[in-house]
């Protein structure tokens, strides 16, 4: 166990739709990363937020983004979903802001299926 | 092109033998260097995180090395078991950020399948 939350742990919606997915940092950690991983494909690096702030961008669409809250969780928004964002969306933790440096814990995923 | 190339795409081997991963590497100024281990449908978890100045890095069964000058790493597990079936994950991390301030590049990964 990381000590990394997600929640849903699994999430079924249609195209159109939006959606929210949560995540919980380790205790102490001030960095979160979100991470989505399609069937078969690698882990593609969508953004980072440090401290309440938004620190790195990875290939993140423009139909989602993300926000880090004061007391640290993150939620990240996808919105007029299509068939082709359905994968397993992880988030990761680290403790300090640079993502090179830092080791990442990273939680159990979200495995979001869009139909 | 992808500055972080995995290699093979997918092993099988069988349980008991040694097995060696590979990942080249383009990203410059280098940094560091990490492998990721990665179950099925779960999040990676970190085996080793290297740096410019170091080689050779183990834990437990897997050992890492890195030759800088030829920019490349790999991942040696010995004494393959069932549960070492995953996918390897190399992620090479730049001195240098880029337009989004972000500095890690990712590898695709090696499937490893350890058949009893």
């Amino acid at each position: 166990d990381s000590g990394v939350t997600q929640t849903p742990k699994h999430l079924i919606t249609a195209t159109g739709q939006r959606v929210t997915l949560r995540c919980s940092p380790r205790s102490g950690d001030l960095s979160v990363y979100w991470y989505q991983q399609s069937l078969d494909q690698g882990l593609q690096f969508l953004i980072q937020y440090y401290n309440g702030e938004e620190r790195a961008k990875g290939n993140i669409l423009e139909r989602f983004s993300a926000q880090q809250f004061p007391d640290l969780h993150s939620e990240l928004n996808l919105s007029s979903l299509e068939l082709g964002d359905s994968a397993l969306y992880f988030c990761a933790s680290s403790p300090q802001g640079s993502g090179g440096w830092s080791e990442q814990y990273f939680g159990p995923g979200t495995r979001l299926t869009v139909t | 092109k992808n500055q972080v190339e995995q290699s093979p795409q997918s092993l099988i081997i069988l349980e008991g033998k040694n097995c060696t991963l590979q990942c080249n590497y383009t990203v410059s100024p280098f940094s560091n260097l990490r492998w990721y281990k990665q179950d099925t449908g779960r999040g990676p978890v970190s085996l080793t995180i290297m740096t410019f100045s170091e080689n050779t890095k183990s834990n437990g069964r897997y050992t890492a090395t890195l030759d800088a000058d030829t920019k490349q790493s790999s991942l040696h597990i010995t004494a393959s078991q069932l549960s070492d079936s995953a996918s390897y994950i190399c992620v090479v991390s730049s001195a240098v950020s880029d337009g989004n301030n972000n500095d890690m590049r990712f590898g695709a990964g090696t499937r490893l399948t350890v058949k009893p």
